[in-house]
């Protein structure tokens, strides 16, 4: 069956414009996360979703992202205003079951290059 | 201090040697153990899940030691395709669900 995916692959903005990236989890898939690493680091929690809701938010960096998720399925992670600071590669995650015992099956990612 | 801590690296190792990596872990509460491998450019993957009892899989294994917070995973018989950054990942219990280690680059040289 199909994997994680998300898109674009690669998007290249100027500082200040807004982006939108996308991430279709595995079908059935209940929980939904999206992290950032930037070059040479480690992964960076940003949010989850159980279902529709994201009961944790706290590793948005700043109001200036948002994420939604319809359906249980297709999430969208809105950068507003970007900065250079945010280029990273935006990698989103799914898992079938909660409380950290399921595997978590990543997308191949969205490298965010703000110039 | 940071969640989950580990040895960056990078570990150069010949082909055919073993190696090892550890990581230590702050929250005692901490549920659930996975050790990741993430290749150059690429997304993480689940390499294996870390048991109280320790566990093996071909060539890795992992233990857990609870009383002092402490994972380690051990490569045997290293292989060219071992090459990759091992993460280290622990369920905390929180809502954030999973945590990741920074990772440790190992590079296998034939």
């Amino acid at each position: 069956g199909a994997g994680v995916s998300q898109s674009p692959s690669n998007k290249v903005t100027e500082k200040g414009k807004d982006v939108e990236l996308r991430c279709d989890p595995i079908s059935g898939h209940t929980a939904l996360y999206w992290y950032r690493q930037r070059l040479g680091q480690g992964l960076e929690f940003l949010i989850y979703f159980q279902g529709n809701s994201a009961p944790d938010k706290s590793g948005l960096p700043s109001d200036r992202f948002s994420a939604e998720r319809t359906g249980e399925s297709v999430s969208t992670l809105t950068i507003q205003r970007t900065q250079q600071e945010d280029s990273a590669v935006y990698l989103c995650a799914s898992s079938l079951s909660t409380g950290g015992r399921g595997t978590q099956y990543f997308g191949p990612g969205t490298r965010l290059t703000v110039l | 201090r940071k969640e989950v801590e580990q040895d960056p690296g990078p570990f150069n190792v010949p082909e055919g040697a073993t190696v090892a990596f550890n990581c230590t872990y702050s929250n005692s509460a901490s549920q659930s153990f996975f050790w990741y491998r993430q290749d150059c450019r690429k997304e993480p993957k689940l390499l294996m899940s870390v048991y109280s009892s320790g566990n093996e899989d071909g060539r890795f294994t992992a233990q857990l030691n609870r009383a002092s917070q402490y994972i380690s995973l051990l490569i045997r018989d290293s292989k060219l395709s071992d090459s990759a950054t091992y993460l280290c990942v622990v369920n905390e219990g929180s809502a954030r669900q999973l945590t990741f280690g920074s990772g440790t680059q190992l590079t296998v040289l034939p």
